[in-house]
C-alpha cells in the first residue's frame, strides 16, 4: 500500500518555465513533508520541506505547497534550469513511537529541463 | 562542512555471502537511518538508530542486523545474501537541534551499490 504517491512519473519542461511536481499521501498522520532531489549515483539532496502546521514554504526558486484537506502537495520550480533535471522525490514523515521520524518515500517523477 | 559518507560505494557479492555497509553521518548528527532502493523503486526504510540505540525498524530482513557506534557512524550487515538484496542502500542522519527542536531533516549519503551475483 503506498502512502505516499507520486503519480506522474516524469515531466519534462522548457528552460526558464515553472516545473510543477506533484505528491498525494493517503495518511492523515503524517505532519512534515520533504522534497528530495536525486541524481543519478548520488544519495537524495535535501531541498526544501514543510510542515503541516503552514501552507506553503518558499525557498529561492523553490516553492512547496501543501493542501492538507486534499491530501496533497507540490513542488514549483521558477525559472526552471537545465541543471534542475533529476529525480525528485517526495516524503511525508510522522513520530514513530520512539520518537524518531520515519520517512515514506513517493516513487520519483523524473524531470528534464530542456534547453 | 563534510556529508554522510558511505562505503563502499560498490560491493559485489555472492549469493549466500555476508556483507557490511559503513555509515559515517554528518558530525554532531545522532541518528542514523538505513534505507533500501531497489530498482526503479522508492527508497524503503529499514532502520533507524538514535544515540546508539534501535529507535525504529522497517522491512529490514532477519538476515540483516545493524548497528551503531559510540562515535556514531553505523554499520549494516547483511548475511546470506540473496540476488534481491541487490539495491542501492542508502544512510541518512539527522539530529535534534535547537532550531528544529521538533523536527529532523534527513541527510543522505551518496548510497553504497550492492550487487549480488
Amino acid at each position: 500500500d503506498q502512502q505516499v504517491k507520486q503519480n506522474s512519473p516524469s515531466l519534462s519542461v522548457q528552460e526558464g518555465r515553472i516545473s510543477i511536481l506533484n505528491c498525494d499521501y493517503t495518511n492523515s498522520m503524517f505532519d512534515y513533508f520533504l522534497w528530495y532531489k536525486k541524481y543519478p549515483a548520488e544519495g537524495p539532496t535535501f531541498l526544501i520541506s514543510i510542515s503541516s502546521i503552514k501552507d506553503k514554504n518558499e525557498d529561492g526558486r523553490f516553492t512547496v505547497f501543501l493542501n492538507k484537506s486534499a491530501k496533497h502537495l507540490s513542488l514549483h520550480i521558477v525559472p526552471s534550469q537545465p541543471g534542475d533535471s533529476a529525480v525528485y522525490f517526495c516524503a511525508a514523515s510522522r513520530l514513530s513511537t520512539s520518537g524518531t521520524y520515519k520517512y515514506i518515500f513517493g516513487t520519483g517523477t523524473r524531470l528534464k529541463v530542456l534547453a | 562542512a563534510a556529508g554522510v559518507i558511505q562505503s563502499p560505494r560498490h560491493l559485489i557479492k555472492e549469493k549466500r555471502e555476508t556483507a557490511t555497509l559503513k555509515c559515517y553521518p554528518i558530525s554532531r548528527h545522532d541518528t542514523v537511518y538505513w534505507y533500501q532502493q531497489g530498482p526503479g523503486q522508492d527508497p524503503q526504510f529499514l532502520i533507524s538508530f538514535y544515540e546508539k540505540m534501535q529507535s525504529d525498524k522497517g522491512s529490514i530482513p532477519d538476515r540483516f542486523s545493524a548497528q551503531q557506534f559510540s562515535d556514531y557512524h553505523s554499520e549494516l550487515n547483511m548475511s546470506s545474501l540473496e540476488l534481491g538484496d541487490s539495491a542501492l542502500y542508502f544512510c541518512a542522519s539527522s539530529s535534534w537541534t535547537v532550531k528544529d527542536i521538533w523536527r529532523d531533516t534527513q541527510y543522505f549519503g551518496p548510497g553504497t551499490r550492492l550487487t549480488v551475483l
